[in-house]
């Protein structure tokens, strides 16, 4: 049970590139979201699905695109990278039905746009 | 939309001294709410969460927090703190599909 996987860990790219962040669970997490965490920022949310199909926007999703095709996985895309993308970005999921919604975090990618 | 406020951003402790880190949020409807740590490299993890029932929730670690619903506030205690402790905490609010951060208050334990 590998729980919450992001790659890649590290990732350098230049202003106007394009990239995707890999998020994979296997839990069976109905619920899957990206985050974006900057000093004195806190945790901002920048996309979430509660299901396979289903995505929706969080605080700052500008320049961002999610897909959910399976429940496993959420990639997240950047289509045009810009400086202000610098950051450290965390996956999480969670169960959405039921009690308990903890949210279980990846390990972070720290993306650095030149 | 809800929002989530922590009062400190920096606080810096000796070793046993009591710690109270102070969260307040702001929405209308039902809420459940959490307590992260981030320790130095790492990713966050869970000390505690109130869904329901006894207001007073009991973590990890020694730690434990209390939801007053009339004050809309969701403050983390912990009676002796160790050096072990330093590290960020984030509280969080989950109302509807969303779960928002505070900005996080990095706590110092000084040996």
């Amino acid at each position: 049970n590998a729980g919450v996987t992001q790659t890649p860990k590290f990732q350098v790219l230049k202003t106007g590139q394009s990239m995707t962040l890999q998020c994979a669970q296997d839990m069976n997490h109905e619920y899957m979201s990206w985050y974006r965490q900057d000093p004195g920022m806190g945790l901002r949310l920048i996309h979430y699905s509660v299901g396979a199909g289903i995505t929706d926007q969080g605080e700052v999703p500008n320049g961002y695109n999610v897909s959910r095709s399976t429940t496993e996985d959420f990639p997240l895309r950047l289509l045009s990278a810009a400086p202000s993308q610098t950051s450290v970005y965390f996956c999480a999921s969670s169960y959405w039905t039921g009690k308990e919604r903890e949210l279980f975090f990846g390990e972070g990618s720290r993306l650095t746009v030149l | 939309a809800q929002s989530v406020s922590q009062h400190n951003h920096h606080v810096i402790l000796s070793e046993a001294a009591s710690l109270e880190l102070g969260c307040n949020y702001s929405y209308g409807g039902t809420v459940n709410l959490f307590w992260y740590v981030q320790y130095p490299g790492q990713h966050l993890q869970l000390l505690l969460k109130y869904f329901s029932g006894d207001p007073l929730v009991k973590g990890i670690k020694g730690f434990e927090a209390e939801f007053i619903k009339s004050k809309f506030s969701f403050n983390l205690r912990k009676p002796s703190v160790q050096w072990s402790d330093t590290a960020e905490y984030f509280c969080a609010v989950k109302g509807g599909n969303k779960l928002v951060f505070g900005a996080g208050t990095i706590l110092r334990v000084k040996s």
